[in-house]
């Protein structure tokens, strides 16, 4: 298994501010993502962060609206830039132990809203 | 691509009552279906998870079917608690292949009533 953090657990931002939010893992993952959930909804693949490379983003996602980074195998971090409350959900960071491995483990979560 | 619905979006139960949640998936070719326990202000939690070469698999008081002909999946939570409260995710997809990832399904919110 794998024990997820993610910093901050929530924040409150005005809009056209900017917000990085950290995800740590205990251990060295293979795959690394980011998903969006806003409020009642279910899970939305943001992009898989690639360690040492640019992010690869799911339709409807840009990278200037959500740079990534993946310096290692433990550690990414998602940015929510230029924000509008429309981002206001909960953003989740998710791994992958490895590639063909079956289990998809989810972060706490950091909730967003944006004023 | 994948496309995963759930049914029903809310689900009200009296403790020790038993709670079906289904799901439908329109990938023929998905073969590993999790289910996933979300709680109030926390992430999603891997609950229980079936491969498409089992029709069944139980943990507990948890089970998942599996009807590969008819594409479609059931989690089954016998004798409930209140709390096993929360909203609950099928997901499917295609594995081993790093470029499919999870869909998911709408979520059902379970209350379960003391």
């Amino acid at each position: 298994s794998a024990v997820i953090s993610q910093k901050p657990s929530r924040d409150i931002c005005q809009r056209g501010t900017s917000l990085t939010i950290q995800c740590q893992v205990d251990s060295q993952v293979t795959m690394m993502f980011w998903y969006r959930q806003q409020p009642g909804q279910s899970l939305t693949l943001i992009a898989t962060a690639n360690q040492g490379s640019e992010a690869t983003y799911e339709s409807g996602f840009v990278i200037d609206k959500f740079p990534i980074s993946r310096p290692n195998l433990t550690f990414s971090t998602l940015t929510v830039s230029n924000m509008s409350p429309e981002d206001s959900s909960i953003y989740l960071c998710s791994v992958k132990t490895g590639v063909s491995t079956d289990t998809q483990y989810f972060g706490p979560g950091t909730r967003l809203t944006v004023l | 691509g994948e496309n995963v619905e759930q049914h029903p979006s809310t689900l009200s139960v009296q403790e020790g009552d038993s709670a079906v949640i289904k799901c439908t998936y329109s990938d023929s070719a998905s073969n590993y279906f999790p289910w996933y326990k979300q709680e109030l202000g926390k992430g999603p939690q891997l609950i229980i998870d079936i491969r498409s070469n089992v029709g069944e698999k139980k943990d507990q008081r948890i089970a998942v079917t599996l009807n590969k002909t008819a594409k479609h999946f059931s989690l089954h939570i016998t004798e409930t608690q209140p709390e096993d409260s929360a909203v609950y995710f099928c997901a499917a997809t295609l594995l081993p292949n790093a470029g499919n990832m999870l869909t998911f399904g709408g979520g059902t919110r379970l209350m379960v009533k003391p």
